[in-house]
């Protein structure tokens, strides 16, 4: 069974940064490319960061996180990461882990279950 | 960058009821790259059709997809108490690489 475990969310004040882990399990982590998207309170879904499998070579980002946000995976701890500098009012949303599609990642098709972002002061 | 729209912005419908919920791309989306999540409160989004006709591992052929360029279909036949939830589709583009989500619709019950 493929599970995600998003970990890392919490307080922090603008300005500030946070390290997201996510753990994956029940799948050979390191054939699949694997994402982050973000979901501000009551609001729509919003993709942040891809990483592609194996070396994780190619690394993608939203315009809005871009420069300040960077993706990372370890394959042999099976885990993702999104490092967040320079933190904003306006990141504070849960942050999902995704596992892109096989192949090419057209579409993400296993979520975790999410950890909260706040940043304020 | 390509938006989508989805329409309506909620749907009011009673059990067993068909439900059908749009998608409207700003340009042309190739259907392999137009997928529809499900989301319940306070649950993680579950993908339930991708390549805009095919269902996921374990989805309900209730579900079905439609539709190609611009303009995107989802469709429950027959609407379960389970199905009322948010709704959204999502497209890949690959020249700069982004994933965009529609802003979703809520199916309500009536």
């Amino acid at each position: 069974e493929v599970q995600l475990l998003e970990s890392g969310g919490g307080l922090v004040q603008p300005g500030g940064s946070l390290r997201l882990s996510c753990a994956a399990s029940g799948f050979t982590f390191s054939n699949y490319a694997m994402s982050w998207v973000r979901q501000a309170p009551g609001k729509g879904l919003e993709w942040v960061s891809i990483i592609s499998g194996h070396s994780g070579v190619n690394t993608f980002y939203a315009d809005s996180v871009k420069g300040r946000f960077t993706i990372s995976r370890d394959n042999s701890k099976n885990t993702l990461y999104l490092q967040m500098n320079s933190l904003r009012v306006e990141d504070t949303a849960v942050y999902y882990c995704a596992r892109g599609s096989p192949i090419i990642t057209y579409y993400f098709d296993y979520w975790g279950q999410a950890t909260l972002v706040t940043v304020s002061s | 960058e390509i938006v989508l729209t989805q329409s309506p912005g909620t749907l009011s419908l009673s059990p067993g009821e068909r439900a059908t919920l749009s998608c409207r791309a700003s340009q042309s989306v190739s259907s392999t790259y137009l997928a529809w999540y499900q989301q319940k409160p306070g649950q993680a989004p579950r993908l339930l059709i991708y390549g805009a006709s095919s269902r996921a591992t374990g989805i309900p052929d209730r579900f079905s997809g439609s539709g190609s360029g611009t303009d995107f279909t989802l469709t429950i036949s027959r609407l379960e108490p389970e199905d009322f939830a948010v709704y959204y589709c999502q497209q890949f583009g690959s020249s700069p690489r982004v994933y965009t989500f529609g802003q979703g619709t809520k199916l309500e019950i009536k």
